[in-house]
């Protein structure tokens, strides 16, 4: 079965620094592009990183472009965010979802369980 | 960035019934849409893609039509397990953007 496990949500200070990680299980991750998508307490969905199977290709949305960064290791089927410069806005679980296409069109077709993130003094 | 409008964000219906949300996108997307639906404390599942290709394992009372910019998300013969709050996204370009959610409640 295809699993998507994340781990590293903490409480954390504004300013300070987190790693999240993605593990992925029962699918071949090297070929699959991956996302992380978060969801502040009570709120809708964002949208906040992709990267393509190589890592070749990366994106981000304005509100964490130059703060938070995507990578991969696809030997270790792992994903990870690294997040600096955390703000209390940046309070949210993170999920990571793999992505699927079906004639071009792309979806998001599987989400881990998703790992909080707080950022307080 | 292209905008999502969802439509009502909350409604209530009865088991049995069948109810409409709607996704309005701020330009043509084609049939870059999908559907989610998400119970509290769990992650999101994808229902619908490309705008009407039912994901396996989803219950076949559950249907996407449109394109462009206009696309509905339908729940025929509802059952208490669909309450939820359904999102949609446009997979058309980055960011990805979601809809703002429609919470549906079975009385």
């Amino acid at each position: 079965d295809v699993q998507l496990v994340e781990s590293g949500g903490y409480l954390v200070h504004p300013g300070g620094s987190l790693r999240l990680s993605c593990a992925a299980s029962g699918f071949i991750f090297s070929i699959h592009e991956m996302n992380w998508v978060r969801q502040a307490p009570g709120k809708g969905l964002e949208w906040i990183s992709y990267i393509s199977s190589s890592g070749n290709t990366i994106y981000y949305a304005d509100s964490v472009k130059g703060r938070f960064t995507i990578s991969r290791d696809n030997a270790k089927n792992s994903l990870y965010l690294q997040m600096n410069s955390l703000r209390g806005e940046d309070t949210a679980v993170y999920y990571c979802a793999r992505v699927h296409y079906y004639n071009s069109s792309a979806s998001f077709d599987y989400w881990g369980q998703g790992t909080l993130v707080t950022v307080s003094s | 960035d292209i905008q999502m409008t969802q439509s009502p964000s909350s409604l209530s219906a009865s088991v049995g019934d069948r109810v409409t949300i709607t996704c309005r996108t701020s330009q043509s997307i084609s049939s870059h849409l999908n559907w989610y639906q998400q119970k509290p404390g769990k992650a999101p599942k994808l229902l619908i893609y490309a705008a009407s290709s039912l994901q396996s394992g989803v219950p076949s009372r559950f249907s996407g039509s449109g394109s462009g910019t206009d696309f509905t998300l339908a729940i025929c013969s509802l059952q208490p397990e669909d309450s939820a709050t359904y999102y949609c996204q446009q997979s058309y370009t980055t960011p990805r953007t979601f809809g703002q959610g429609t919470k549906l409640e079975i009385k």
